[in-house]
């Protein structure tokens, strides 16, 4: 059930665009993103709970396809900043509301070079 | 103000041994949870409490034991560490909802 992610890794300059995937086999309730810079913890980005739901925060958005069952991070213009590894965390068969019981993908790892 | 805490840093210990690792938030925040990252960075849900009740335990050996004395604290205690105990331990507290959860530092365990 864990969510698979893609691509494992991507190299960017700065300035350059980049997309993250995040795909599960089961129904999802709800897709978080989260960046992890190296020896640091996670951070949380958003949470997407709805399909089709789309969300921004600058230049780092994110959507939600509920019957693709996929989440789409999106990366603009990047910034050296934005270097590190990425994760969606994914709830599914929520029942009586959210328990924060997160399933982590493998995370991507983002290089941003200048 | 740090919003949550963990201690220690770091943890190098021999097979066999038994350890603790504390965690305190203070955001206010009613669930606490800890995490286990791997030497792959794989981040998995160990055990989630809200208000000092289990509310999610993953399979984990039972040498593991989460104990939260109060809303606010969060310790895990293991037994007998092995090998593959090696990894770093996330704590992370969050509303109980649809809430962003705020992770620690984390604590790096070496079992030689």
């Amino acid at each position: 059930q864990q969510p698979v992610q893609s691509p494992q890794a991507v190299i960017l300059r700065e300035g350059e665009d980049a997309v993250i995937n995040c795909s599960s086999s089961k129904a999802l309730y709800s897709v978080h993103w989260y960046r992890q810079k190296h020896g640091e913890a996670p951070v949380f980005l958003m949470i997407l709970l709805k399909g089709g739901e789309q969300k921004g925060h600058e230049k780092i958005s994110a959507s939600f396809n509920e019957k693709k069952q996929q989440s789409s991070l999106y990366l603009t213009a990047s910034q050296l900043s934005y270097s590190g590894t990425y994760f969606c965390g994914t709830e599914m068969g929520v029942y009586g509301g959210s328990q924060g019981n997160l399933i982590f993908g493998k995370g991507t790892k983002l290089s941003v070079k200048p | 103000d740090t919003a949550v805490s963990q201690t220690p840093k770091y943890l190098v210990t021999q097979m066999g041994n038994d350890k603790s690792i504390k965690c305190e938030q203070n955001l206010g925040h009613d669930t606490m949870y800890w995490y286990k990252q791997d030497s792959k960075k794989f981040l998995k849900i160990m055990f989630s409490y809200n208000n000092k009740e289990l509310i999610i335990n993953e399979t984990v050996p039972n040498r593991f034991s989460p104990k939260s004395p109060d809303k606010a604290h969060l310790n895990l205690h293991i037994n007998s560490l092995e090998l593959g105990d090696s990894a770093v331990y996330f704590c992370a507290s969050s509303q109980l909802g649809l809430n962003e959860q705020f992770f620690g530092p984390g604590t790096r365990l070496t079992v030689l």
